[in-house]
């Protein structure tokens, strides 16, 4: 079956700690990013990487890192510098259109909380 | 850059009663435009899309939804709703063209139906 596994479901830190979140997709997709879901305020775009070892900062990439040296791999790391990181993150792959948007798929997600 | 107005924040219909629910978008030109939904705890998954071609878009479950042009919306709509369509559902608008910051998604707030029996 094709898809986007993320994991854990479910990530505990306690402050200061880094933690990395896992996003794997066998898709063949070029494109992947990730998202972050607070209740009420929709997606919002954190980093993005439309091929293998490069990749964009989004709206919210403050206190976040990633890296991109795999197709089907794109880790995201929360550093102890995010000043609120509990939230839902969302991963999610696209083919990579040549122009314009293209249609994203997601993974199941990972919430994270801090304790 | 586009962005996505939800203007319900929670939409409560009766099991069989048909749905709507809306979708207004800003964009200088004609966009792509999507509609996601969300199980709690899980992840988004596509309802459908319309990049160009028939305004009227079927997907998935039996949704579709309409492309306005003259009042930049994307309603999304149901005959008969279904006790499992209770979720949270998600407009979003992407750009037709490259964008100097990126090809992203920009998603609306979300709307929550709530389905009574």
């Amino acid at each position: 079956d094709g898809g986007i596994t993320q994991s854990p479901k479910y990530l505990f830190r306690k402050e200061g700690q880094n933690v990395t979140l896992s996003c794997e997709q066998n898709l063949n997709h070029d494109a992947m990013y990730w998202y972050r879901q607070d209740p009420g305020q929709g997606l919002r775009l954190i980093y993005y990487s439309q091929i293998v070892n490069d990749f964009q900062k989004g709206d919210i990439a403050e206190g976040y890192s990633v890296s991109r040296e795999k197709k089907e791999s794109f880790p995201l790391t929360v550093t102890s510098a995010q000043k609120n990181p509990t939230a839902f993150y969302l991963c999610a792959s696209s083919r990579g259109r040549r122009e314009g948007t293209d249609t994203q798929y997601f993974g199941p997600g990972t919430r994270l909380t801090v304790l | 850059a586009q962005s996505v107005t939800q203007p319900d924040i929670h939409i409560t219909v009766s099991e069989g009663a048909s749905l709507e629910l809306r979708c207004n978008y800003s964009y200088g030109a004609t966009p792509y435009l999507f509609w996601y939904v969300q199980s709690p705890g899980q992840g988004l998954q596509l309802l459908l899309k319309y990049f160009s071609g028939d305004t009227l878009v079927q997907g998935i479950k039996g949704f579709e939804a309409e492309f306005k042009r003259s009042q930049s919306s994307f309603n999304l709509r149901k005959p008969s709703v279904h006790w499992s369509d209770a979720a949270e559902y998600f407009c979003a608008v992407g750009a037709t063209v490259n964008m100097e910051y990126g090809n992203k998604l920009v998603f609306g707030a979300g709307t929550i139906l709530r389905v009574k029996s």
